[in-house]
């Protein structure tokens, strides 16, 4: 299948600073990029929509100010958490699809821990 | 979209066949069932999707009723690699501007032993 490759895998960093994650597609171009987050023993829950060119869609109860979505190009997306709190310490995973109705291949998954 | 119901957990023993059922009772007709699997602390992988017909790729089967209310899984030959959460999805067929969103539920813990 196709790769989406997450970087970085890890993040630890301070109570008010602010982290990027980056989501690209390796061999292919991605029209559409999802963000979900994934707290211990739950499942993923979707942040938000990026089509390439346009603002991301959030989902609701999801601060579009916090979780500032970045999608430039079609193979690459990032999130930046802004001004983290521990309580942001989670699992973000990126998806990409190629088109409409294909399946969504997904990143590795970034784990950020907020001290 | 439509809701699907997993049971929580299943035990395969190596080797075996796994099936893992779904329940999607009130799919519609242009939606198509998406299975995901996920390895602890990895992204979902991908494994395989089908509107109405049963489908078979290098990892899975997947067989669909024939009223499309329910689906099984079908992993032929279970390894202990095999352990993970199966998430099975249904989403509509897009149309140009649609989202398409993948929304997980809570799957089914598949514990394949030795």
């Amino acid at each position: 299948g196709a790769v989406v490759s997450q970087h970085p895998s890890r993040v630890i960093c301070k109570s008010g600073t602010s982290v990027k994650i980056e989501c690209r597609s390796l061999d292919f171009q991605a029209t559409t990029m999802f963000w979900y987050r994934q707290f211990p023993k739950q499942s993923l829950m979707l942040m938000a929509t990026s089509n390439e060119g346009s603002k991301a869609t959030y989902e609701q109860g999801v601060e579009k100010d916090k979780f500032l979505i970045n999608h430039a190009s079609l193979t690459l997306s990032t999130l930046t958490v802004t001004s983290a709190h521990p309580e942001d310490s989670s699992f973000y995973i990126c998806s990409a699809r190629i088109g409409v109705n294909t399946e969504a291949f997904f990143g590795q998954g970034t784990r950020l821990t907020v001290v | 979209d439509a809701k699907t119901t997993q049971p929580p957990s299943m035990d395969c023993a190596e080797g075996r066949a796994a099936n893992l059922p779904c329940n999607h009772s009130t799919i519609s007709g242009n939606e198509y069932v998406y299975w995901y699997r996920q390895i602890h602390s990895q992204g979902p992988q991908y494994i395989i999707h089908g509107l109405k017909n049963n489908e078979t790729n290098e990892m899975a089967s997947l067989i669909i009723t024939e009223d499309r209310k329910s689906s099984t899984l079908i992993l032929p030959h279970a390894t202990l690699r095999d352990t993970a959460v199966y998430y099975c999805i249904v989403r509509v067929a897009l149309s140009g501007g649609s989202q398409g969103n993948l929304i997980f539920g809570k799957g089914t813990k598949l514990s394949v032993k030795p």
